[in-house]
């Protein structure tokens, strides 16, 4: 079974880049007709879509987000990662990795922190 | 860019069947929105229940089933269990793009 694990700095100045990697075992990220996405959760909020990135490499945004991510693959290490430059208060949240398709398969999840 | 609807709260007796609805504001919800429904409980991660309108996951118990019923998403819970008090989102894919729901606070008592 597929399993998913971030990984990144729990704390980030604002105005800074975010930098996360979310490492997959159990599959390959580069086969199977996969979505690998990104997702955040504020405190006491619902999820936000942040996007995705498909097996071939094809990536998709949500609209409010765009201009700042970016979601890439690094096939040699079996990782895909997130990218979210610009940082404010308002970016702090728990960040999730997931894969989707035949499912959804969610990673445990990891707390970014924009303060000074 | 498309809002996604869902009860903000329901309450249902332990044994009782309950109905949460998913819409959208471009129109009907159809298979083509590949409908998914998550249960999260405080402090945990989001649980995938349903995927692609009806499709269970291996851990998910038989009595969550998802459809489509007039123009929306829909997830039902039949025999509700008192652990089965959550929250719960729906995800919808709007023109290429993933859309959550706000979430559906469920009650058991």
């Amino acid at each position: 079974q597929v399993q998913l694990q971030e990984s990144g700095p729990g704390l980030v100045k604002p105005s800074q880049t975010l930098s996360l990697t979310c490492s997959v075992s159990g599959g390959s990220v580069s086969s199977g007709n996969y979505y690998w996405n990104w997702i955040r959760q504020p405190a006491g909020k619902g999820p936000e879509w942040i996007g995705r990135i498909y097996t071939n490499g094809g990536a998709g945004y949500n609209p409010s987000l765009r201009d700042r991510v970016t979601i890439s693959l690094d096939t040699s290490n079996n990782q895909f990662s997130l990218k979210m430059n610009s940082l404010t208060a308002a970016d702090t949240a728990m960040y999730y990795c997931t894969r989707e398709g035949r499912g959804a398969y969610w990673g445990q999840g990891t707390l970014v922190t924009v303060s000074s | 860019q498309t809002v996604v609807t869902q009860e903000p709260s329901l309450t249902v007796s332990p044994g009782g069947t309950v109905t949460l609805t998913c819409a959208s504001s471009t129109g009907a919800v159809t298979s083509g929105h590949y409908p998914y429904w998550f249960q999260q409980k405080p402090g945990q991660v989001p649980r995938t229940l349903i995927y692609d309108t009806d499709n269970r996951h291996s851990w998910t118990p038989a009595r969550f089933s998802g459809s489509l019923v007039g123009a929306k998403a829909v997830l039902t819970l039949s025999g509700v269990q008192p652990e089965d008090e959550a929250e719960y989102y729906c995800l919808l894919l709007c023109d290429g793009v993933r859309v959550f729901g706000g979430g559906t606070k469920l009650t058991v008592l």
